[in-house]
């Protein structure tokens, strides 16, 4: 595709329930980064997959949240038994495997937990 | 963990002026550093990547500096206009963490 592409824009959800959210980077990119913003807080960390080595999960903030990366393309992040303090926006990137490439962003995806 | 800090918080100025920000960062073991643009309801942009001690670059209205040594970026910008309104953020890395660390970012609201 043209651009990174992230599902939902918008999601609401009531505390508890699990979401996925998906992230579809560009192609050929094979570095894929998840971050979140929480509010008034900067980009965090959460998770990095590149190509096929073991992704790194350093900044996965519980054992709540997990993701994967199938096929080296498109990549799920998955929140279990979501908590207030998961409200953020959620943002994907993805980057050529050189390592001083930019990264391209995705729109985000909004996530409120009620 | 990498310290990355940004000032001002939020800036506002009117239409024309001048302006511009701080990265402030660990001078030890640099690897790049990066600065994005992030509009409202819109995804992070890229402005500029710079690895070098001393290097500038420019896009358009906007320029930036890189002091590895001391450990800081500045990003400038000349005659804001309303369409520079956003939150500018600058990130440490990737380097042997492959992850880049954001600052908090500055928020900029020009002024018609």
């Amino acid at each position: 595709g043209a651009g990174v592409s992230q599902s939902p824009s918008n999601k609401v959800t009531e505390k508890g329930k699990d979401v996925e959210l998906r992230c579809d980077p560009i192609s050929g990119h094979t570095a894929l980064y998840w971050y979140r913003q929480s509010l008034g807080q900067g980009l965090e960390f959460l998770i990095y997959f590149q190509g096929n080595s073991a992704p790194d999960k350093s900044g996965l903030p519980s054992d709540r949240f997990s993701a994967e990366r199938t096929g080296g393309s498109v990549s799920t992040l998955t929140i279990q038994r979501t908590q207030q303090e998961d409200s953020a926006v959620y943002l994907c990137a993805s980057r050529e495997p050189s390592g001083n490439e930019k990264l391209f962003f995705g729109s985000g995806t909004q996530l409120s937990v009620l | 963990i990498l310290n990355v800090e940004q000032s001002p918080q939020s800036l506002h100025v009117q239409e024309g002026d001048s302006t511009n920000f701080t990265c402030s960062f660990p001078s030890s073991n640099f690897y790049a550093l990066h600065w994005y643009r992030w509009e409202t309801a819109k995804s992070p942009e890229a402005l500029f990547v710079m690895t070098l001690n001393g290097d500038e670059k420019k896009k358009g209205r906007i320029s930036a500096t890189l002091n590895t040594k001391e450990g800081y970026s500045y990003l400038y910008i000349k005659g804001s206009q309303p369409e520079d309104s956003a939150t500018y953020l600058c990130a440490l890395g990737p380097g042997s963490a492959r992850q880049l660390t954001f600052g908090s970012g500055t928020q900029l609201t020009v002024l018609p």
